[in-house]
């Protein structure tokens, strides 16, 4: 099986930055995926990464380092509106399945 | 349709009733995945279609659970005897090609309350 383990809760300042972590277990791993959920609404893809090194899109980042099982998200210039939930999935096996983890809920404040 | 459909939004039933939940994917994705997502839990994966192949129904929690995918398109959930703990936003998404990492596109959910 697969363990992936978030924050459960983070809050940061508008205009600041935050990183949100992800650490996972697993076997065949294929590639890490972060995704956005604003309460109520469906989740919303992000990033994902396959190998080592850091994704920059924009204000959001996402690195990984496989050997170390670890990933984290980087929101720069954070807005009042990047306040969801920030879910870690990771995909291993042959089936390409996402696993979830259980999010990250951020809340950014004046 | 420009996204994934799914209907109904919210469905409240009786406990031990049976309900179905429907699924349209984005047109010509061939990968459809079921999730639920209780309060404050994160997505459980529910079963996976890919192409023509046999689903994946490793994630379906009794045999009460089962779904269907007709055509290669609009998948059906059904839960039967539904219980309390059934209780929860259940998820559908969809992908351009299975066996590969690509991006999935959810849907709003159906929010099942068994009462």
């Amino acid at each position: 099986g697969q363990n992936i383990d978030q924050p459960t809760e983070m809050t940061a300042t508008e205009g600041a930055i935050v990183q949100i972590n992800c650490t996972y277990q697993t076997s065949g791993f294929n590639g890490l995926f972060w995704y956005q959920q604003h309460a109520g609404e469906a989740p919303t893809f992000l990033s994902y990464n396959v190998l080592d090194g850091l994704e920059e899109k924009g204000r959001f980042s996402s690195f990984l380092s496989r050997s170390k099982g670890y990933s984290y998200l980087l929101l720069k210039e954070l807005q009042m509106k990047d306040s969801a939930s920030y879910l870690c999935a990771v995909s291993s096996g042959g089936s390409y399945i996402p696993t979830f983890g259980r999010g990250t809920s951020l809340i950014v404040h004046p | 349709g420009a996204g994934v459909s799914q209907s109904p939004s919210n469905k409240v039933t009786e406990k031990g009733k049976d309900v179905e939940l429907r699924c349209d994917p984005i047109s010509g994705h061939t990968a459809l995945y079921w999730y639920r997502q209780s309060l404050g839990q994160g997505l459980e994966f529910l079963i996976y279609f890919q192409g023509n192949s046999a689903p994946d129904k490793s994630g379906l929690p009794s045999d009460r659970f089962s779904a269907e995918r007709t055509g290669g398109s609009v998948s059906t959930l059904t839960i039967q005897r539904t219980q309390q703990e059934d209780s929860a936003v259940y998820l559908c998404a969809s992908s351009p090609v299975e066996g590969r990492n690509t991006e999935a596109f959810f849907g709003q959910g159906t929010r099942l309350t068994v009462v």
